[in-house]
């Protein structure tokens, strides 16, 4: 069990659905982050929260809409996606503004866009 | 930019040793880490290594050569469960204490 917590672990959606993701954390990290990771590669930075404000954005479509509404939690709310958005979608956290603090990986949210 | 590589699969037996690399290229440094990922799972944080030398953790142990931008991570008396994906990661000195960037991942097959 992993100390990030993200729902639903499986989500299966049309491209005209609304759906969000969730993702909690109770280690008091003020840094927060989504990931999106295609089969046999590695996580692809999306959003980076730092103390509830969106710092980084990776020029990620319009179609993913990131949330932070407090310092445990962090959405993901998805519209009118691809499939090529089909993928595992991690959520991390970390101490923020310490250098040598990892990140912590929540077992991510396997969606699958028909 | 940053560029960083890593051997896409390797093979190895339980019980034995393996060394798994990591180059990177990047405009500056500061701080590399090393990730294990079992399919379908977490990534899990394994190693920090931000100066040269060697630290090590129970069975595994990480290097870093800063002036060749060079790491390696070293697996002592494998077991079947080592068995996963192996991440490089570099610390991207150009934004945030936040941002991390990976390696394409090295994945781990132990044979009995």
């Amino acid at each position: 069990d992993t100390e990030v917590t993200q729902t639903p672990k499986h989500l299966v959606m049309g491209m005209t659905n609304k759906k969000s993701l969730k993702c909690e954390q109770h280690m008091g990290h003020r840094a927060m982050y989504w990931y999106k990771q295609k089969a046999k590669k590695p996580p692809e930075l999306m959003f980076v929260y730092s103390y509830e404000k969106l710092s980084i954005n990776e020029s990620v479509p319009s179609r993913f809409s990131p949330e932070c509404p407090n310092s445990s939690l962090l959405n993901l709310h998805l519209h009118a996606l691809q499939p090529e958005d089909s993928a595992l979608y991690l959520c991390a956290s970390s101490q923020e503004g310490r250098g040598n603090q990892p990140q912590h990986f929540g077992d991510g949210t396997r969606l699958s866009i028909l | 930019g940053q560029n960083i590589d890593q051997p896409t699969e390797m093979t190895a037996t339980e019980g034995a040793i393996v060394q798994i690399n990591c180059t990177y290229q990047t405009s500056g440094f500061n701080g590399l880490f090393w990730y294990q990922q079992h399919a379908g799972e977490a990534p899990t944080f394994l190693s920090y290594n931000v100066l040269d030398g060697l630290e090590e953790k129970g069975r595994f142990s990480s290097f870093l050569s800063r002036s060749k931008g060079y790491s390696y991570l070293l697996l002592k008396e494998l077991q079947m469960k080592d068995s996963a994906s192996y991440l490089c990661a570099v610390r991207d000195p150009y934004s945030s204490a936040s941002k991390i960037i990976f390696g394409s991942g090295t994945r781990l097959s132990i044979r009995p």
